[in-house]
This record gives C-alpha cells, structure tokens and sequence, in this order.
C-alpha cells in the first residue's frame, strides 16, 4: 500500500460548483498536511497548510483533517476557471531534523469550465 | 522577489550523454531538493540536502548524482542518459528557521528533460 493515495482525476466541473479533493494515508505518524497547486508549466506552489486534526479555512478554499480516518480533504467553493490546475496533498511527519521528509500524492488534475 | 531557478528550462538529449540540471536560489534557505514528475506517478524524490556538506538519497537515486557548490547552488547529473529519466525535473527549497511554515517547500519553475 502507498503511503499516500491520491485519486489522479481527472476531474471537470463546471464554474461556480464546489470541488472536493480528497487523499488517504497509512502513516499514522503524518501530522504535517498541505495541499500544493501547480499550474500546467509550472512549479507546485502551497495552496493550504494544516497541522493535525481539524479544518482551515482561507477564501473559497477549506482544508479538512481526519487522522482517526487518515483522511484529508480540500473544498473549493465557487470555483472559477482560474482554479484550473493540478492539486496535490503532501505530508510528514516531523517538523525537521535528519529524519524529515515530505511525501506527496501524485495529484489529482481539475479543469473548471466557464 | 526571492526566488528558485532552474536551468535549462528545456532539454533534449540523447541516451548515453552526460547531462547536468542547475539549480539556483535567492532565498537564503538551508535546504534543497531534486524531485522527479512523471505522469501518473506524482513527485518523487531523488536527492536532497540539508546543507553543503549534507546529501542524502530519496528514494530513486539511481542513475543521478548531486553536488551542493554552495548553499545556494544544487546541481543535478545524468552521467549516462537514458530514455526512461525522461521527465520534468523539480529543484525546491526549504527553511529550517522558526516562523516559516514547518516543512514548507518553495518550487522552482521545472527542466523538462527528454532523453531520446
């Protein structure tokens, strides 16, 4: 089993629909959670951060956090055509140190249609 | 801006060429990374360092080799091409000081590499 699964889409919606984007993951020791975007061509940027448990809200986009699950989400409210982009969860388990590491979703490919 | 380049931007070779990635960063940050992108199987990890004198493997180091020049140089070699290291390759950087985000990584704007 991976230790990060990501269902690679694609997925298209029309403008204006909410958009929910979703990974699993074994590692219970993952505390660390981030949704990065990449525009086609482009470097993965960090969309939204969250640390354990719980929800983060930023505008039109909500990260959520089930650990007991192993299960994270991102909602995309109104979406737009400009929210067209690939989106990939990634995650660790520590802070820092020689035993960090950051490991991603292969990333899940929306087009919002206008 | 602070900012993480990668050069070339593009290249085409062919297999059993020496081929070197350069990457650069005006972010002062301690950490880099070479990641791999293929289709259908995401980013994954090929070198990373967390300081000129610390290089470690990820997890598909085979067939690549690093060197950090400086804390703001990482470089990354093909010795001897081959047509299955085709891919877009990923430099990206990451800070250790407190106040950033904890595991933060900054990207830089990717080297698509085909090996023919």
């Amino acid at each position: 089993q991976k230790e990060v699964e990501q269902d690679p889409g694609p997925l298209s919606v029309p403008e204006g629909a909410i958009v929910s984007l979703n990974c699993t993951y074994s590692n219970s020791a993952f505390q660390y959670f981030m949704w990065y975007r990449q525009y086609s061509r482009k470097g993965p940027e960090l969309l939204m951060y969250t640390y354990s448990s719980g929800n983060k809200e930023d505008g039109r986009f909500t990260a959520q956090v089930d650990k007991s699950s192993k299960y994270i989400s991102l909602f995309i409210r109104d979406s737009q055509p400009s929210d067209s982009a690939t989106y990939l969860c990634a995650m660790s388990a520590n802070s820092g140190g020689s035993n960090y590491k950051l490991t991603f979703g292969k990333g899940t490919l929306l087009t919002v249609n206008p | 801006d602070a900012d993480v380049t990668q050069t070339p931007r593009n290249r085409i070779t062919k297999t059993g060429k020496r081929i070197m990635l350069e990457c650069s960063q005006t972010k002062g940050h301690d950490r880099m990374y070479w990641y791999r992108q293929d289709p259908g199987l995401g980013l994954r990890l090929i070198y990373y360092s967390f300081d000129v004198k610390d290089i470690n493997k990820g997890e598909i180091s085979d067939g690549y080799s690093v060197s950090r020049q400086a804390q703001a140089k990482f470089s990354l070699s093909l010795e001897s091409a081959i047509p299955n290291q085709t891919a877009l390759y990923f430099c990206a950087t990451s800070d250790t000081r407190t106040g950033t985000i904890p595991n933060e990584q900054f990207f830089g704007p990717g080297t698509r590499l085909t090996v023919l």
